[in-house]
């Protein structure tokens, strides 16, 4: 089956500085990849569509330049959290599509990261 | 826009007893819909999806779903719940020709003993 491998699996950083969080699709090429942030106990929110070669598109009161999202091949998405603050804490998850093969998205294992 | 709503954040249910997870969807169109389930700080797997063939869908580890146009819902099921279902799990919805998934808040099941 289709795998996404997202990286790091946990990362604690210190306010002010930035945080880059990779998502990679291990064995399909994804030309559609979406980052989700989960608060606790609570549903995910999309942030982000991230199209390769293009600038993604961000949902309503999502900063983007706060979180800027990459997508510079087929299989890979950036998000950086810059100058990230303890309300950036959060689990962070992505998940592509295959391309072709539209109805199904695959998800990363999620990132949490604690800004301290 | 498309929607789902969960009902019950929270769902109990014994060892070996039936599991039902309601949701109830929104959409302007005809929708795909999908349950995953996710365990504590991981990603989401997907348990089952409806895309516009059978209306009863099979999924893994037991579970199913159907497909209710009339009632706008996609109520998730297993006859005999196991320890190992004890997890997270969310009802989400695409419209046909959008990428966009939109998750319900989840159910939390715990199952007792």
């Amino acid at each position: 089956g289709a795998v996404v491998s997202q990286h790091p699996s946990r990362v604690i950083c210190k306010s002010g500085t930035s945080v880059k969080i990779e998502c990679r699709s291990l064995d399909f090429q994804a030309t559609t990849m979406f980052w989700y942030r989960q608060f606790p106990k609570q549903s995910l929110m999309l942030m982000a569509t991230s199209n390769e070669g293009s600038k993604a598109t961000y949902e309503q009161g999502v900063e983007k330049d706060k979180f800027l999202i990459n997508h510079a091949s087929l299989t890979l998405s950036t998000l950086t959290v810059t100058s990230a603050h303890p309300e950036d804490s959060s689990f962070y998850i992505c998940s592509a599509r295959e391309m072709g093969r539209g109805t199904e998205a695959f998800f990363g294992q999620g990132t949490r990261l604690t800004v301290v | 826009a498309q929607s789902v709503t969960q009902l019950g954040s929270h769902v109990s249910v014994s060892e070996g007893a039936l599991v039902l997870l309601r949701c109830n969807y929104s959409s302007s169109v005809p929708p795909y819909l999908f349950w995953y389930v996710q365990y504590p700080n991981q990603g989401l797997q997907l348990l089952l999806k409806y895309t516009s063939a059978a209306t009863l869908v099979k999924g893994i580890n037991g579970f199913e779903a159907e497909f209710k146009k009339s009632e706008t819902s996609f109520h998730l099921t297993k006859p005999s719940a196991h320890m190992s279902d004890a997890a997270e799990y969310f009802c989400a919805v695409s419209e046909r020709g959008n990428n966009r998934l939109a998750f319900g808040k989840g159910n939390q099941v715990v199952v007792i003993p």
